[in-house]
């Protein structure tokens, strides 16, 4: 049982490359999480998932898309990366029941720079 | 609506002593709160929860958090701090909607 992975773990992009970062959870959540952590701002969520097929915006959606095609994955686009973007992203699951319900579960998260 | 604020955006103390993070919240139900733990260049990991059954919760490392609905609090505490412990932590609320609600985080450092 791995829990959530994110990969890669690490990128050094410039600015307007585009990439996109995977999460995988094998724990069977219906909902999933993208957020980003500057200094001092805690963590601010991008988009999020309730379930297969579907995606939400948050709170700073702006320069970022998903996808959740398979409900163990879901993917963080950068079509046109930018300095901005340069922050520590992480990608969590959440229980919607049993005895972790409303649990989340995070990921290692992924270091991006964007030069 | 439910908003969480973390009272303190850092709290030092010594090795040996009590640590409390204080943690407010609002919520328009009864809500599930969380605590976790984020060291150094790691991702966060669950301290402890109350999903509304008893009010004193005990998580890992020694850390306890009581649920006091009167005062909408939900501190966390620890009677001796050890050097492990410093790190950042994060009180957050969940009730039934789709996004959870983070607080700004609390920097715990502990002296020698």
């Amino acid at each position: 049982n791995a829990g959530v992975t994110q990969t890669p773990k690490f990128r050094v992009l410039k600015t307007g490359q585009s990439m996109t970062l995977l999460c995988a959870q094998d724990m069977n959540h219906e909902y999933m999480y993208w957020y980003r952590q500057d200094p001092g701002m805690g963590l601010r969520l991008i988009h999020y998932s309730v379930g297969e097929g579907t995606t939400a915006k948050g709170e700073v959606p702006d320069g970022y898309n998903v996808s959740r095609l398979k409900k163990q994955n879901f993917l963080l686009g950068l079509e046109s990366a930018a300095p901005s973007q340069t922050s520590v992203y992480f990608c969590a699951s959440r229980a919607t029941s049993g005895s972790s319900y409303n649990e989340q579960f995070f990921g290692p998260g992924t270091r991006l720079t964007v030069l | 609506a439910q908003s969480v604020t973390q009272l303190d955006s850092h709290v030092s103390v010594s090795e040996g002593t009590p640590v409390l993070l204080r943690c407010n919240y609002s919520s328009s139900y009864s809500p599930s709160l969380f605590w976790y733990v984020q060291h150094p260049n790691k991702g966060l990991q669950l301290l402890l929860k109350y999903t509304s059954a008893a009010t004193l919760v005990k998580g890992i490392n020694g850390f306890e958090a009581e649920f006091k609905k009167s005062e909408t609090s939900f501190h966390l505490t620890k009677p001796s701090a050890h050097m492990s412990d410093a790190a950042e932590y994060f009180c957050v609320v969940t009730h039934g909607s789709y996004i959870p609600t983070f607080g700004r985080g609390t920097s715990l450092i502990v002296h020698p």
